[in-house]
Order: structure tokens, then C-alpha cells, then sequence
């Protein structure tokens, strides 16, 4: 089934312990995202990756890192987590990096940072 | 300004009526346009895409004005399972940037 996986679903913790969200896609997308959403203002674009080795910062990159070691897998990772984090994170992938690509979401990840 | 509004309803309807919201975005340039629905809590997923002459599927129909820079989604015959968010996408700064509107919620009731 041609799916993107995201883990954690769901994560609790404490403002610096440092943390990975784990993205996983089995479509050979070239394109991969990701977003936070928070009440009121839609989805916003953290980073994103059109190949392997290849990122860029999206709209709201402060507190976030990324890599593109695989085609197949996009880590989020926080290296300093604050309550402002705190949000619904997901990731996606397309086949190319062209907006009329169709997005392909993972099922998100809540996370709580206190 | 933001460069995808829309109205956050929610727009509560019977069912078998008909629904419809538009979404007004700022960047004159873009060119890709795309509704999406989300159930709650749940990810996002492409409804249709919005071409520039209109298209319909089913029940769902969409609308581009490039001279008001607004698209519209209108449902016909509103089921209970049309209960949902439905969010404006366009894309934004570069091709590749996809801007999202907050989202508009629709429920439907029996």
C-alpha cells in the first residue's frame, strides 16, 4: 500500500530533551515536506527536500532541522524543543516539486512540549 | 496579509443542500489551485484540483477567478459524510511552495 508513515503519532515531553519525528515514504517520491499546523493558521511549511541530499528552509524553519539521507525517509528533528512547538506536525511527499503534484500526508504527529 | 483567507465557517447545512465557500489568495502569479479535505485531527487529502475553466466531480464543483483571485467550492446534495474541513491550496513564492488557507469546516446534519 503506498503510504507515508510518520512516528511518533503522538509525543509528550520537556522543553530541551532533544527529539526526532521519523518520516517514511514507499512511493519514490522525489518531494518531501514538512508542516505544522496550529488552530487558525493553516498549514505552514517547516522544510522541505526535492532529492536526496537537498533541503531548504520553508516558512517557519527556526527550531528545526532536517536531513535527506534516502530517498525514502525525512526526519524532523528538535534539538531544543519549546512549549512554542508544541503543535500538529505533518509530513508529505510528491512525485516532483511542482505544485501540481498531489501531496500524499502522513497521518501527523501531536506533540506537547511543557 | 495572508496569502491563502477563508472563511472559517462553520457553515452548518441539512443534508441534501447545497454548500458553497470561497477562498480569496494574494499572489497574483500563482498557478496551481487545489481544494483539500481534512477530517478532524486527521491528514489532509487532495479533493480536486481547481482549473481555470472549472471542473466538477460528482457532487463537487470548483471555480477559479483569476480577476478577483478567489476560488470557490460548492457541494450539491450534502451528505453526512461531506462533514469536514476543507482547505484552499495554492501555491505560492515558487513553484514549489504551497501556501494553505486555515481551512473552512462544513457539517452536515440529518
Amino acid at each position: 500500500e503506498a503510504q507515508v508513515t510518520q512516528n511518533p503519532r503522538y509525543l509528550i515531553t520537556v522543553t530541551g530533551k532533544k527529539l526526532t519525528v521519523t518520516c517514511s515514504q514507499n512511493m519514490n517520491h522525489e518531494y518531501m515536506s514538512w508542516y505544522r499546523q496550529d488552530p487558525g493558521l493553516g498549514l505552514r511549511q517547516i522544510y522541505y527536500s526535492m532529492n536526496v541530499e537537498v533541503t531548504d528552509k520553508g516558512d517557519v524553519p527556526e527550531g528545526y532541522k532536517v536531513s535527506r539521507k534516502e530517498k525514502r525517509n525525512f526526519p524532523l528533528i528538535l534539538e531544543s524543543p519549546s512549549p512554542n512547538q508544541t503543535s500538529l506536525y505533518f509530513c508529505a511527499s510528491s512525485f516532483g516539486a511542482s505544485s501540481t503534484d498531489t501531496q500524499y500526508f502522513g497521518p501527523g504527529t501531536r506533540l506537547t512540549v511543557l | 496579509r495572508k496569502e491563502v483567507e477563508q472563511d472559517p465557517g462553520p457553515f452548518n447545512v441539512p443534508e441534501g443542500a447545497t454548500v458553497a465557500f470561497n477562498c480569496t489568495y494574494s499572489n497574483s502569479a500563482s498557478q496551481s489551485f487545489f481544494w483539500y479535505r481534512q477530517d478532524c485531527r486527521k491528514e489532509p487529502k487532495l479533493l480536486m484540483s481547481v482549473y481555470s475553466s472549472g471542473n466538477e466531480d460528482g457532487r463537487f464543483t470548483a471555480q477559479l477567478n483569476r480577476a478577483s483571485q478567489y476560488i470557490s467550492l460548492l457541494i450539491r446534495d450534502s451528505k453526512l459524510s461531506d462533514s469536514a474541513t476543507y482547505l484552499c491550496v495554492v501555491n505560492g513564492r515558487g513553484d514549489y511552495k504551497l501556501s494553505f488557507g486555515a481551512g473552512t469546516t462544513v457539517t452536515v446534519r440529518a
